[in-house]
């Protein structure tokens, strides 16, 4: 059974710090996803990485898959309280369905 | 242009009961996948359909299924539902299967009682 960790389950920092959330699993993913879902809606896709080692950036945050394609990291500088809320990694492994992680819960405070 | 569609937003429903959730995904798009999210399980795969045809199915019992028709919208129903069934129910929206481009819409909270 495919799973993904994430870590850490939840993060509360102060407005202008930096952070780091990582997706860990032992299964080796063709792509993998991170998004971001705020209270009552759908999570939000913010970006896809298909290439081992491959570094994204958008914006304030910075995605890299790892060079086995088996973890991810998400690394967010200089937080905003728009950053708060809950951030998932999502990782295919070429099925077509998508095996989510457990989830980390962001707070920024102003 | 529109987002997914997803109605009814919130229900509650009594144990025993069954329950249709729909989904209307974007313009064009003609994949749909369902998703179960609760707080203790998070977000699980529940199936996805392309081109009216289930293409990948999740753990789930028989009691969950789905339907996709001609113009793309989905169906899914629970039937006997069971307290443990109470959770968010999301569609997401991909213009092929195996598309990275994945919408999701703001989810069917489904309560049983």
């Amino acid at each position: 059974t495919q799973l993904l960790e994430q870590s850490p389950q939840f993060l509360s920092i102060q407005e202008g710090e930096n952070l780091t959330v990582y997706c860990n699993s032992s299964s080796v993913f063709s792509s993998l996803q991170w998004y971001r879902q705020e209270p009552g809606e759908g999570p939000v896709l913010l970006v896809t990485v298909v290439t081992g080692g491959e570094v994204k950036k958008l914006k304030r945050l910075t995605f890299q898959f790892g060079d086995a394609r088996k973890d991810s990291s998400l690394h967010i500088t200089a937080a905003q309280p728009g950053d708060t809320g809950l951030y998932l990694c999502a990782g295919s492994s070429g099925t077509y369905k998508y095996i989510f992680g457990t989830g980390t819960r962001l707070k920024v405070l102003a | 242009k529109a987002g997914v569609t997803q109605t009814p937003r919130y229900l509650i429903k009594t144990r025993g009961q069954q329950v249709t959730l729909s989904c209307s995904p974007i313009s064009g798009h003609r994949s749909v996948s369902w998703y179960q999210q609760t707080p203790g399980q998070g977000l699980q795969f529940l199936f996805e359909y392309f081109s009216e045809t289930q293409r990948n199915k999740g753990n789930f019992p028989g009691r969950f299924s789905g339907r996709q028709f001609s113009n793309s919208r989905s169906e899914m129903n629970v039937s006997t539902l069971e307290l443990g069934d109470s959770a968010l129910y999301l569609c997401a929206s991909s213009p092929w299967q195996g598309s990275h481009t994945i919408y999701f819409g703001e989810g069917s909270w489904l309560t049983v009682v």
